[in-house]
């Protein structure tokens, strides 16, 4: 059964550097997501993606974020100047009808 | 914007017993709840959703209800097992397949043995 994927799985990086997470959505899908999940807290949502540009996002998707996808097949979430409070669980979700499927995520810690 | 309130936080049942978990939206227009659970350090995985156009969906040992006039919908977990121990998230989506989901706030489920 396909499967969305993410790397890395965990990424250190030190404040005000710029990470990029990276995920391989179900291949027929059209839609994306990002959600974090600050440890021991919900599911919130970041940004929504179709057609090559952004649906939606939320508060938390300030000037700091940004989301491409550059291929066919990847789609990325890139943090400019990270801070303290970005270290969480970055989810990437992605479907094509109601179901949303995530991927197992990356834990980003920020020192 | 949607909110979506769950309770309770944490539940412990014994082996065998159900355990319920309620949640309430806000969001009359939204009309996809699904259920998720998550292990620890794990993706959410969904169990169980049901569409606004229907009452009531069963699968095994999962249900799950719907009051769209209350807005509050139901999980059930009939005759649990210790592998249900997990992290259960109610989620609410709003009109549109591009449509977010917005989280409860988690039942962390112990099934005691």
């Amino acid at each position: 059964e396909p499967e969305v994927t993410q790397t890395p799985s965990h990424q250190v990086t030190q404040m005000g550097q710029e990470v990029i997470l990276r995920c391989v959505p179900i291949s027929n899908h059209l839609y994306f997501y990002w959600y974090r999940q600050i440890l021991g807290q919900k599911v919130e949502f970041l940004v929504s993606f179709y057609n090559n540009e952004i649906s939606e996002k939320s508060e938390i998707f300030d000037d700091q974020f940004s989301v491409e996808r550059p291929d066919g097949s990847n789609f990325t979430l890139k943090i400019r100047s990270t801070k303290l409070e970005d270290s969480a669980m970055y989810f990437c979700a992605s479907n094509t009808w109601e179901t949303q499927y995530f991927g197992p995520g990356t834990r980003l810690l920020v020192l | 914007g949607e909110n979506v309130e769950q309770h309770p936080s944490t539940l412990s049942v014994q082996e065998g017993d159900s355990a319920v978990i309620k949640c309430t939206y806000s969001d009359s227009a939204s009309n996809y709840f699904p259920w998720y659970k998550q292990e620890l350090g794990k993706r959410p995985q969904l169990i169980i959703d049901i569409r606004s156009n229907v009452g009531e969906k069963k699968d095994q040992r999962i249900a799950v209800t719907l009051n769209k006039t209350a807005k509050h919908f139901s999980l059930h977990i009939t005759e649990t097992q210790p592998e249900d121990s997990a992290v259960y998230f109610c989620a609410a989506r709003g009109t549109g397949t591009a449509s977010k989901l917005t989280f409860g706030t988690g039942t962390r489920l112990q099934v005691t043995l």
